[in-house]
């Protein structure tokens, strides 16, 4: 089965600083990832998704994820954090019809 | 976009008894549905596949018996937990596919706690 590995379990950044989140997926043919970020005791909200085509995918939130073939990538990136930025953000790839989740990246923002 | 509902959003209840969780597709219609359970500081990992009119298919290692699910009409599928134990205790997120396999929506989760 489709499978994604999210290395870092936490991340602390500065506030207005860059944020770069990763993941790594296996799977021979295309995948298709998403990215969701989960805030304490709420569900899922779905950042963005790739399936084919442009690999420089935009999502919300000023959120972007780039798929890398090359590297089975498809890390997440923002350019300047905000404090509510932090939460939970998993990786996901689609294995049949149901979601393989990646075992998230706390994110801590810093003043 | 699509917006999936669950109910109770938490939930405590005596060690021993059961519980229903209800999962509905509020402006569109699913004929599948999945359930997740996630433990503290935890992924989500899938428990089973809710079908429409069929029998739900549960992942390895989640017993059917504990976990009934029925998927009673196309927009509402429930969950009920069955006797209860406090290692059942945890967040249970459904989700439903929308347009295809392409898109995914989830309900807001049920936090169970089992005294």
């Amino acid at each position: 089965a489709q499978s994604v590995t999210q290395p870092d379990i936490h991340i602390t950044v500065s506030e207005g600083a860059s944020l770069e989140l990763r993941c790594n997926y296996s799977y021979g043919a295309t995948p298709y990832l998403f990215w969701y970020v989960q805030s304490p005791g709420q569900g899922l909200q779905l950042l963005l998704k790739y399936f084919s085509g442009d690999t420089l995918v935009q999502g919300i939130k000023g959120f972007e994820a780039e798929f890398k073939r090359s590297q089975s990538s498809f890390n997440l990136r923002k350019p300047s954090v905000h404090w509510s930025d932090a939460a939970e953000y998993f990786c996901a790839v689609l294995s049949g019809y149901a979601l393989n989740f990646g075992k998230g990246t706390s994110l801590l923002v810093t003043p | 976009g699509a917006v999936v509902s669950q109910h109770p959003s938490w939930v405590i209840c005596k060690s021993g008894t059961s519980v229903k969780i209800e999962c509905r597709s509020l402006d569109f219609q699913a004929t599948t549905m999945f359930w997740y359970r996630q433990f503290p500081k935890q992924s989500l990992m899938l428990m089973a596949t809710s079908n429409e009119g069929s029998k739900a298919t549960y992942e390895q290692g989640v017993e059917k018996d504990k976990f009934l699910i029925n998927h009673a009409s196309l927009t509402l599928s429930t969950l009920t937990v069955t006797s209860a134990h406090p290692e059942d205790s945890s967040f249970y997120i459904c989700s439903a596919p929308l347009g295809g396999r392409s898109e995914q929506y989830f309900g807001p989760g049920t936090r169970l706690t089992v005294t």
